[in-house]
C-alpha cells in the first residue's frame, strides 16, 4: 500500500491553457475524491467517484472541470481555458465504502496549480 | 446540509499545556465526524474519527475528541502539547445516505512555544 499519489506536484499554466492532472488512489479502494483548497480555507469539495460512476458533482464544478475515472482505477481532473483564480491545492482522497469502513478518506499531497 | 464551524482560527499555547481545538457542526442526520492535520505542503493526514461507536474517541499522537450530541460538538484535545504539534487542523464532516463528501471548517492554526 503505498498510498494516494498525485501528479505532478506542482502545475505553473498561462491563464487560458488547459491542465490535467492525474491521482491514484490506494488500489483496493471503490471511492475517489477530488477537492480544491486555497490559501487559509478548509478544502472544498469538487466531485466523488464510486468505481468509474461520478456520484456528485459540486456547483463549484464550472463547465470548465471534467473529471473522469474511466476504469475505476486512476482519475484524471481536467481544467480548460483557466484562469487566475483556478489557483489552488488540488487534493485527491479515496475510501473503501462499505460495512464498518465509515468512509474514512485517505488524502494525496495534493497538486499545486499556478495560473499566471 | 451539513457544514462545520472551528472556532479560533489560529490557537498558540506553550510546549506541555493543554490543547483545546473547538468544532461544532451542523448536520440532519446522525453524522461522521473526522479531525484532520495539515503540515506545510503536505496532504492531510487523519488524526480520529467518530462513527457512533463511542463518544470518546481516541486517535494518534495522543490526541483524543469528544462527541457531544446536546452541543454539537466536536472539540480535539490533547493533555501536552509538543512542538512536532505544530501544524493547521481541520473538522470534517460526513453525512448523509451515503456518507459521501466531507465537509471541512476553515482550520485552525496550531503553534506551539517552547
Amino acid at each position: 500500500d503505498t498510498g494516494v499519489s498525485q501528479n505532478p506536484r506542482h502545475k505553473i499554466t498561462k491563464r487560458g491553457q488547459n491542465v490535467t492532472f492525474r491521482c491514484d488512489p490506494i488500489s483496493e479502494h471503490n471511492r475517489l475524491y477530488w477537492y480544491r483548497q486555497t490559501l487559509g480555507q478548509g478544502p472544498e469539495f469538487l466531485t466523488y467517484f464510486q468505481n468509474e460512476a461520478q456520484l456528485e458533482k459540486s456547483r463549484l464544478l464550472s463547465d470548465r472541470f471534467s473529471a473522469e475515472r474511466p476504469k475505476g482505477s486512476f482519475s484524471t481532473l481536467e481544467i480548460q481555458r483557466t484562469e487566475q483564480g483556478d489557483s489552488a491545492m488540488y487534493l485527491c482522497a479515496s475510501s473503501s465504502w462499505g460495512a464498518q469502513t465509515y468512509n474514512e478518506q485517505f488524502f494525496g499531497p495534493g497538486t499545486r496549480l499556478t495560473v499566471l | 446540509a451539513q457544514s462545520v464551524t472551528q472556532l479560533g482560527s489560529h490557537v498558540s499555547v506553550s510546549e506541555g499545556a493543554l490543547v483545546l481545538l473547538r468544532c461544532n457542526y451542523s448536520s440532519s442526520v446522525p453524522p461522521y465526524l473526522f479531525w484532520y492535520v495539515q503540515y506545510p505542503n503536505q496532504g492531510l493526514q487523519l488524526l480520529l474519527k467518530y462513527t457512533s461507536a463511542a463518544t470518546l474517541v481516541k486517535g494518534i499522537n495522543g490526541f483524543e475528541a469528544e462527541f457531544k450530541k446536546s452541543e454539537t460538538s466536536f472539540h480535539l484535545t490533547k493533555p501536552s502539547a509538543h512542538m512536532s504539534d505544530a501544524a493547521e487542523y481541520f473538522c470534517a464532516v460526513s453525512e448523509g445516505t451515503s456518507y459521501g463528501k466531507l465537509t471541512f471548517g476553515q482550520g485552525t492554526i496550531l503553534t506551539v512555544h517552547p
